[in-house]
Formats: C-alpha cells, sequence, structure tokens
C-alpha cells in the first residue's frame, strides 16, 4: 500500500467548474498536510496548507483533512484555465524531522 | 518567487562523474531538505539539514550526500553517477523542522548520459 495515494488521474473539468482533489494517507501519526501545484517543467508551488480536522479556505481553494478517515482534498473553485497543472498531496509525519511525503500527483486539466 | 534558489538550472553529466548542486534558502530558513523527482512522479525526500547536521535521510545510497553551511545554504553531491540518477533535484527550505512549511527552489534538472 503506498504511504499516500491520490486519486488518478487526469482531470478535466470546464472553466468555472469545481475541481475535486484527493488524497488518503497510511500514516495515523502523520501531523501536517500540504497541497502543492506543479506546473510542467517547473518547481512545486505551495498553495494550501492545514494541520487539524475541518475545511480551511483561501480564496478559490479549500483544504479539507479528516484525521481519522486518513483523507486531505483540495477543491478549486470557479477553476480556470490558468490552474491546469499538476497537484502534489504532500503529508509530514511530525517525526524529529520535517519529511514530506508526496503522493503521485493528480494532472488538473481545466478547459474553456 | 520563493526566495529559495539553485545553482545551476540543468546539468549533463557521464555516468561515473560525480555531481555539485547548491541551494540558498529562504531568509529566516535554518532548514534545507532534498527531493529527487523523476518524470511523472512526486518528489522522494533524500535528506534534511538543520543546523549544519544531517537530521533525517530517505532510502538513498551513502554517494548521496550533503552539507549545510553557517548562512544555511546547502550542497548535494551525488558520486559515481548513475543513468537514473538524471531527475528533477529540488531543495526546499523552511523554518525549523517539523510541522512548518517547505518552499521550493527552481530545481537543477541533471542528465546523466
Amino acid at each position: 500500500q503506498k504511504e499516500v495515494e491520490q486519486n488518478s488521474g487526469p482531470l478535466s473539468v470546464p472553466e468555472g467548474a469545481i475541481a475535486s482533489l484527493n488524497c488518503t494517507y497510511s500514516d495515523r501519526g502523520s501531523q501536517s498536510f500540504f497541497w502543492y501545484r506543479q506546473y510542467s517543467g517547473k518547481s512545486p508551488e505551495l498553495i494550501m496548507s492545514i494541520y487539524s480536522n475541518g475545511d480551511k479556505e483561501d480564496g478559490r481553494f479549500t483544504a479539507q483533512l479528516n484525521k481519522a478517515s486518513q483523507y486531505v482534498s483540495l477543491l478549486i473553485r470557479d477553476s480556470q484555465p490558468s490552474d491546469s497543472a499538476t497537484y502534489l498531496c504532500a503529508i509530514a509525519d511530525g517525526t524529529s524531522y520535517g519529511k514530506l511525503t508526496f503522493g503521485q500527483g493528480t494532472i488538473l486539466t481545466v478547459h474553456p | 518567487e520563493t526566495g529559495v534558489t539553485q545553482s545551476p538550472t540543468h546539468l549533463i553529466k557521464t555516468r561515473g562523474q560525480q555531481v555539485t548542486l547548491r541551494c540558498s534558502s529562504q531568509s529566516g530558513h535554518n532548514t534545507v531538505s532534498w527531493y529527487q523527482q523523476a518524470l511523472g512522479q512526486g518528489p522522494q525526500f533524500i535528506f534534511q539539514y538543520y543546523r549544519e547536521e544531517e537530521n533525517g535521510r530517505g532510502n538513498f545510497p551513502p554517494r548521496f550526500s550533503g552539507l549545510q553551511f553557517p548562512n544555511y545554504s546547502s550542497e548535494l553531491n551525488v558520486n559515481a553517477l548513475e543513468l537514473d540518477d538524471s531527475a528533477l533535484y529540488l531543495c526546499a527550505s523552511s523554518r525549523g523542522q517539523v510541522n512548518t512549511e517547505a518552499f521550493f527552489g527552481q530545481g537543477t534538472r541533471l542528465t546523466v548520459v
């Protein structure tokens, strides 16, 4: 079983729709949860961090965390073509060092 | 822009050679982590440096080594390069070791031929 697993893509949504990206993890000791966006040929860019159960909103982005279900998601409202990228879920287990374990990424395409 | 800078941006090396990659961390950040990202995969943790000491290591052989300097900048050294070492190497800096946000540099694309 993979430590961090993301919903298989690619995911295609029309402009203006809600894109839903999902991530499950195996380590119940996980403490911190992050979403990164990576454009083709570029490095990952941090877009959201979440540490406690519930929702966290930042502009068009909402991160949702459910530690009991070992599930974290990212919703993108009013999707734009510029949101087309690979979205990476990353989790820190809270040990003595901040190793991030990444999922394999979900490719999102927003078509006009 | 994250304030994390890496050099060089691209590099081509021959199998068996050695390579050094460099990273300057963001102002105020004292922790640097290195990741390897193969095409189509998520980044894989190589190691982390905190206060000039290796503070955690992923599943990479000893020919991957590093340094952190007093100004918190860092180097990644890879000896005896193999074809499978071809990847994007990413440096991430953070304020502190645990449960803090990590910001990536632009990466170094290494090609081993």
